[in-house]
């Protein structure tokens, strides 16, 4: 049972370039979301999932965009990178359901800078 | 809308001792969960305990406690005899219970260090 898993572990862009992080969990559960952490801000919510097909903005969404087409998958795509969206970024899954309900599993997280 | 404040930026503890960090939060909602998720150098978040805010009862995890004042809105940790392997950021965080959302609202967290 691999939990939640990211990929790339880091990446560097140049500004102006595009790329997907990549996001997979295998626990069957029905949300999913994306998070950045910066120095001194804790863990800001981008985008969420609560099902296959339906997405949400959540605090700081500009500059990604996401897509649900499966349970099991949840990429962040960054369209046009910028220096501002250096960061680590953290994608979590939670079941509606069940004794784990609303427990948010964490992957390992994946370090970006734009230069 | 919903806050998290954790006021102390960094706390230090020997080693066996018992530490006790601070939360507080603010939100209009009666039903929601509260979490402290740890955060050790390889940055991986660990879920360390949650409190449902209809239980009166303080959710314990071995050595892990908090103390939840829902009428003060505040969500301590207390952590009891403290190993090495406890120094980590910790951070406390709240979800609405009522809402089909996926939203987990972080503070800014606070950095344990524990001494031999």
């Amino acid at each position: 049972n691999a939990g939640v898993t990211q990929t790339p572990k880091f990446q560097v862009l140049k500004t102006g370039q595009s790329m997907t992080l990549q996001c997979a969990q295998d626990m069957n559960h029905e949300y999913m979301s994306w998070y950045r952490q910066d120095p001194g801000m804790g863990l800001r919510l981008i985008h969420y999932s609560v099902g296959a097909g339906i997405t949400d903005q959540g605090e700081v969404p500009n500059g990604y965009n996401v897509s649900r087409s499966t349970t099991e998958d949840f990429p962040l795509r960054l369209l046009s990178a910028a220096p501002s969206q250096t960061s680590v970024y953290f994608c979590a899954s939670s079941p509606y359901r069940g004794m784990a309900k609303n427990i948010q599993y964490f992957g390992a997280g994946t370090r970006l800078s734009v230069l | 809308a919903q806050t998290v404040t954790q006021s102390q930026p960094e706390m230090s503890v020997q080693e066996a001792e018992t530490v006790t960090l601070s939360c507080t939060y603010d939100t209009s909602e009666s039903d929601y969960y509260l979490f402290w998720y740890k955060q050790p150098p390889s940055r991986q978040m660990i879920l360390v305990i949650r409190q449902e805010a209809y239980k009166q009862q303080n959710a314990t995890e071995n050595r892990f406690s908090v103390n939840f004042q829902k009428a003060a809105k505040s969500f301590s940790l207390k952590i009891s005899d403290s190993q090495l392997g406890d120094a980590a950021m910790y951070f406390c965080a709240y979800r609405s219970a009522t809402l089909r959302t996926d939203k987990l609202i972080f503070g800014t967290g606070t950095r344990l260090q524990v001494f031999p």
